[in-house]
């Protein structure tokens, strides 16, 4: 089986521009979740998808929005990027069930605001 | 309050000797689990044991063991015979809720950064 891919792997953006992340989710997930790793700390919650809509959410301003389509795969989009939004991008796939129903990460994309 | 709390910024430790990395977790939740990752350099995040609230053992995967201590909310990652390539940086992480609901929001530690030395 697959596991979970993100691209691009690195993006450099200007403050004030847009940004759309993508994540390919690990093959009978049907669960994605985003995650913000800024330098020297641990992965914060942005967002989670199921079944294509949005049900649950982070501390974060609306300007980081997603999607997710019906092959499970998704989208994270940033718009009027901050010098602060700089951070690795984590995507993990999930499928709801009891007990340890362990997430898979992908690698991530590193974005760097300037 | 933090969520999850991992004290130790950095860890050293002498290859094939074994290392515990601490984390403790604040929750009124009784339904959770506590999970442990290992990240190296590249980024991704390896999922390394799971441990939920109610689960009578302590959990085991291979060379790592969850010294899970639920009256004094920690859950303590031991790793037996280091390796070099145990070097990464470790978080331990927490699901809050009962795990056949909606919202799976992992909340992370800070982190702890392990060297293995030769």
């Amino acid at each position: 089986e697959t596991g979970v891919t993100q691209s691009p792997t690195h993006l450099i953006k200007t403050r004030g521009q847009q940004v759309t992340l993508r994540c390919s989710s690990q093959s009978g997930h049907n669960t994605v979740s985003w995650y913000q790793q800024a330098l020297g700390q641990g992965p914060q919650f942005i967002f989670q998808y199921y079944r294509e809509e949005e049900n649950g959410r982070g501390n974060f301003p609306p300007r980081f929005s997603g999607l997710q389509f019906p092959n499970y795969s998704s989208e994270l989009n940033v718009n009027a990027l901050e010098l602060d939004d700089s951070a690795l991008y984590l995507c993990a796939s999930s499928i709801p069930r009891g007990g340890d129903y362990g997430y898979t990460f992908g690698s991530g994309t590193r974005l760097t605001v300037v | 309050a933090q969520k999850i709390t991992q004290t130790q910024p950095g860890m050293f430790v002498q290859e094939k000797e074994a290392v515990t990395l601490d984390c403790t977790y604040d929750t009124s939740d009784p339904s959770y689990g506590l999970f442990w990752y290992k990240q190296p350099s590249s980024g991704e995040m390896i999922f390394l044991i799971y441990q939920g609230s109610y689960d009578q053992q302590n959990a085991t995967e291979g060379r790592y063991s969850l010294n899970f201590q639920k009256a004094r909310k920690s859950a303590n990652l031991v790793i037996s015979a280091s390796q070099l390539g145990d070097s990464a940086m470790y978080f331990c992480a927490m699901r809050e809720g009962n795990s056949g609901g909606s919202n799976y929001k992992l909340t992370f530690g800070k982190g702890t950064l392990l060297t293995v030395n030769p």
